[in-house]
């Protein structure tokens, strides 16, 4: 069974400063993996994909992921982080169609002025 | 507008009284899904679908029922609520491989 794994539950990261959050996924074939972003009380907009080709992913807001398979990851950064992004960041793990999309607990991100 | 719409957005109710959130999307997708979001456990998949009358049960079903007769909706049926269904519910489309997955902007539902 395919699952995800995001270690850290809160981050907090001062404005202007960069920003990696870590995500372990566990999936037996080639996976098709996702960041989501939810600001309070709003719904779930993807970030960024990945499904196959380059490793490296540029995604809306500045933010990137790189896939290793070697390490089971897909980390997502950004050179400098913004007080906007202060929300909670899912990784989610996908099969052929989605209709198996497994999602991490999540990671809250505070910013600091 | 490509988008997915739930209805209610909040809801209360009382244990054992029958509810139904509706779901709809005007993207024509042929995958649709239910997630309930509870803190620090993030979303867990409820049921899916891959098309017209075909559904199946994800992580958590237990108390739920769900239809597809018409590709665009996909509503979630609570035969007999309970408190411990109190959540917050997220359905979700998706095309054929390789499209992102598109998510209505949640139901707040209290069972009391």
């Amino acid at each position: 069974a395919q699952s995800v794994t995001q270690p850290d539950i809160h981050i907090t990261v001062s404005e202007g400063a960069s920003l990696e959050l870590r995500c372990n996924y566990s999936y037996g074939a080639t996976p098709y993996l996702f960041w989501y972003v939810q600001s309070p009380g709003q719904g779930l907009q993807l970030l960024l994909k990945y499904f196959s080709g380059d490793t490296l992913v540029q995604g809306i807001k500045g933010f990137e992921a790189e896939f290793k398979r070697s390490q089971s990851s897909f980390n997502l950064r950004k050179p400098s982080v913004h007080w906007s992004d202060a929300a909670e960041y899912f990784c989610a793990v996908g099969a052929i169609g989605y209709s198996t999309l497994t999602f991490g607990k999540g990671t809250m991100l505070l910013v600091s002025p | 507008e490509a988008q997915v719409t739930q209805n209610p957005r909040y809801l209360i109710t009382v244990t054992g009284k029958k509810l139904t959130v509706t779901c709809s999307q005007n993207m024509n997708h042929e995958y649709m899904s239910w997630y309930r979001q509870d803190p620090g456990l993030g979303l867990r998949q409820i049921y899916y679908s891959m098309n017209v009358e075909v559904t199946d049960k994800g992580d958590v079903p237990e108390g739920y029922k769900v239809s597809r007769k018409e590709k665009r909706n996909f509503p979630l049926i609570l035969e007999s609520p309970s408190p411990n269904q109190t959540s917050l519910y997220f359905c979700a489309s998706s095309g054929a491989e390789n499209t992102e997955a598109f998510f209505g902007q949640g139901t707040r539902l209290t069972v009391v």
